[in-house]
């Protein structure tokens, strides 16, 4: 089956620690973007690579770091300087980040950072 | 800066009922209005979506009503069943900067 797949589903980290969440997707989409989702407050981009080797700050990007070496994988680390890291995590795909190209997401990987 | 406002944040309507989720938006250089549906513990999936020059977009028991002077649109289940309880979300692409913007979100509760 196509889909994406983000693991661990759950994730539990101490406080300090740089955590990376995974992100793999067989779809052979171009773009993959990571979105982070808080209760009331909708989801929020994060990164996002419309190209292996390239990608860009979405609009919380402070205290998270991202890589797109290989089409497929897009992880992404939240480091120790994330604020408030604890938080439900979702990767998403898209084929050429066309407007009527839907975003495909994965499961997500929900963070508690204590 | 919330770019796209969403309401209600929660919604419960009887079985059979309509569900009506409505979004504003404020850059006129939005061009696409996706919805997405987003049940406990998934992945959002997109539902239904619209270009700005349509005024309105029927799929089965899902109709989005776009009004474009307003900078406004809306969601309306007719028929609501039990099984659209979830999370849904209005959603505004703009082509130049090549990302989507998401609402906050509004949480459906259909009863029987």
């Amino acid at each position: 089956d196509g889909g994406i797949t983000q693991s661990p589903k759950y994730l539990f980290r101490k406080e300090g620690q740089n955590v990376t969440l995974s992100c793999e997707q067989n779809l052979n989409h171009d773009a993959m973007y990571w979105y982070r989702q808080d209760p009331g407050q909708g989801l929020r981009l994060i990164y996002y690579s419309q190209i292996v080797n390239d990608f860009q700050k979405g609009d919380i990007a402070e205290g998270y770091s991202v890589s797109r070496e290989k089409k497929e994988s897009f992880p992404l680390t939240v480091t120790s300087a994330q604020k408030n890291p604890t938080a439900f995590y979702l990767c998403a795909s898209q084929q050429g980040a066309r407007y009527n190209s839907p975003l495909h997401f994965g499961n997500g990987t929900r963070l508690t950072v204590t | 800066q919330q770019q796209v406002k969403q309401s209600p944040q929660s919604l419960i309507v009887q079985k059979g009922g309509i569900s009506i989720i409505n979004c504003a938006y404020e850059n006129t250089a939005f061009d696409y209005f996706p919805w997405y549906q987003q049940f406990p513990g998934k992945g959002p999936a997109l539902l239904i979506a619209i270009r700005p020059d349509v005024s309105e977009k029927k799929e089965g028991r899902f109709t989005i009503s776009f009004n474009k002077s307003a900078k406004q649109f809306s969601l309306h289940i007719m028929d609501s069943q039990p099984g659209d309880s979830a999370t849904y979300f209005c959603a505004a692409f703009t082509g130049g900067g090549n990302k989507l913007t998401f609402g906050t979100g509004t949480q459906l509760k259909v009863e029987l």
